[in-house]
């Protein structure tokens, strides 16, 4: 079983549309969770830290379920600039491993 | 501004030739550096994780003798090609965390797109 799995996607929405993004974790040790965005031929950059209370970022709201070992994303209204590759990260004793990545693509 | 940065962001050189990227962090002193190798359309892989003085650490598959890592400074990574053959052409990024503070963020590199000809 891969340490972190996601939705293998891709996800294809239309602008305005609701997605959300899964992933769950193997390591119950695991100390910290993020998404990271990875736009084509470009480094990831981080989207948001993600806390068991939940947080939400404008559009973008994640959450935590470490009883289930879970992480979401959500994104509301999405736009065209939205369509990228969302990964979710997590972070063990300053150990990060990635999951594959989730690819979004936004359409007028 | 990038508090890691790569270098070079691209690069073409001929089969049989050794390349070297450099990861620098610029705004703390990184003990630990990743490096990972990312083939078009798939996802990140971790190469190594480099350790400032000590010997790095390889992933299962990956050469050691091939991909020469050196971290001899708390600022600076370098991973060396050796040998390049096309199969090796891929975007290598590297990431740096803090140790300052635990379970953040990795910073990532702007990466190098390494083209072997």
């Amino acid at each position: 079983r891969k340490e972190v799995e996601q939705d293998p996607g891709p996800f294809n929405v239309p602008e305005g549309a609701t997605v959300a993004f899964n992933c769950t974790y193997s390591n119950s040790a695991s100390q910290s969770f993020f998404w990271y965005r990875q736009d084509c031929r470009k480094e990831p950059k981080l989207l948001m830290s993600v806390y068991s209370s939940g947080n939400e970022d404008g559009r973008f709201t994640a959450q935590l379920n470490r009883a289930s070992q879970y992480i979401s994303l959500l994104i509301r209204d999405s736009k065209l600039s939205d369509s990228a590759t969302y990964l979710c990260v997590v972070n063990i004793n300053n150990d990060m491993r990635f999951g594959a990545g989730t690819r979004l693509t936004v359409k007028p | 501004g990038a508090v890691v940065s790569q270098h070079p962001s691209w690069v073409i050189c001929k089969s049989g030739t050794s390349v070297k990227i450099e990861c620098r962090s610029l705004d703390f002193q990184a003990t630990t550096m990743f490096w990972y190798r990312q083939f078009p359309k798939q996802s990140l892989m971790l190469m190594a994780t480099s350790n400032e003085g000590s010997k790095a650490t390889y992933e299962q598959g990956v050469e050691k003798d091939k991909f020469l890592i050196n971290h001899a400074s708390l600022t600076l990574s370098t991973l060396t090609v050796t040998s390049a053959h096309p199969e090796d052409s891929s975007f290598y990024i590297c990431s740096a965390l803090n140790p300052g503070l635990m379970n953040t963020e990795a910073f990532f590199g702007q990466g190098t797109r390494l083209t072997v000809v």
